[in-house]
């Protein structure tokens, strides 16, 4: 069984700065993969950042990176220089292997609020 | 055009009639998915669906059915509707390969919300 932890229900950050949001995964699956999505009080799901479990670079997209900790089972968000826009929940994800196809499950979601 | 499209985008219903959500997706993928995502925010996975395997999650009610006429369609029929299924449902779709890179990301709808009264 696999697990996605995302430990900060609410974020708050102020304009122009950097944040974190914390995701820790559990999975016994060699091969697997990391997602980020936003979801802005409209309602849509927007895909950020993928991660593959191979990957030896850290994912990056625009102000968007991904800080992967393989050993730690870390797949923590940054986004750089917070933009009023950025105020939304975001959910962490994992697609693992399931029989013949691979599942995307979700983290709990943190809400982040961006302060002018 | 949309990528993936979801009809009705709301729907309000009495607790024990049957509805139907469709979902339709342009992109060629091939695999399909259902997400309920309560009032807490938090995304369940219902059914995943390719034209190799139905997977269900075991906690999902029999209530609920995936129908799938063509791999451009998953459409979610609902049987004797409680109080407990409103939600907001997104339907989603993903490709394991995409011109030769690996990403799997999911292509969602923009949800449909149900309300049982």
């Amino acid at each position: 069984a696999q697990k996605i932890t995302q430990t900060q229900p609410g974020m708050f950050v102020q304009e122009k700065e950097a944040v974190t949001l914390d995701c820790t995964y559990d999975t016994s699956d060699q091969s697997y993969g990391l997602f980020w999505y936003k979801q802005p009080s409209s309602g849509e799901m927007i895909f950020l950042i993928y991660q593959g479990s191979y990957d030896e670079q850290n994912a990056t997209e625009g102000r968007y990176s991904l800080n992967f900790q393989k050993a730690r089972k870390s797949a923590n968000l940054v986004i750089s220089a917070s933009q009023l826009g950025d105020s939304a929940m975001y959910f962490c994800a994992m697609r693992e292997r399931y029989g013949g196809s691979y599942i995307p499950t979700f983290g709990r979601g943190t809400s982040l609020i961006v302060h002018p | 055009d949309t990528a993936v499209s979801q009809t009705p985008k709301y729907l309000v219903t009495q607790m024990g009639n049957d509805k139907s959500i469709k979902c339709e997706q342009n992109l060629g993928h091939d695999t399909m998915y259902w997400y309920k995502q309560d009032s807490k925010k938090f995304l369940k996975i219902m059914f995943s669906y390719n034209n190799k395997e139905l997977i269900i999650n075991e906690t999902v009610p029999n209530r609920f059915s995936p129908k799938s006429p063509d791999k451009a369609h998953l459409n979610l029929h609902i049987n004797s509707l409680e109080l407990g299924d409103s939600a907001v449902y997104f339907c989603a779709s993903s490709q394991e390969r995409r011109k030769g890179i690996y990403t799997g990301e999911l292509f969602f709808g923009e949800g449909s919300r149900l309300t049982v009264l």
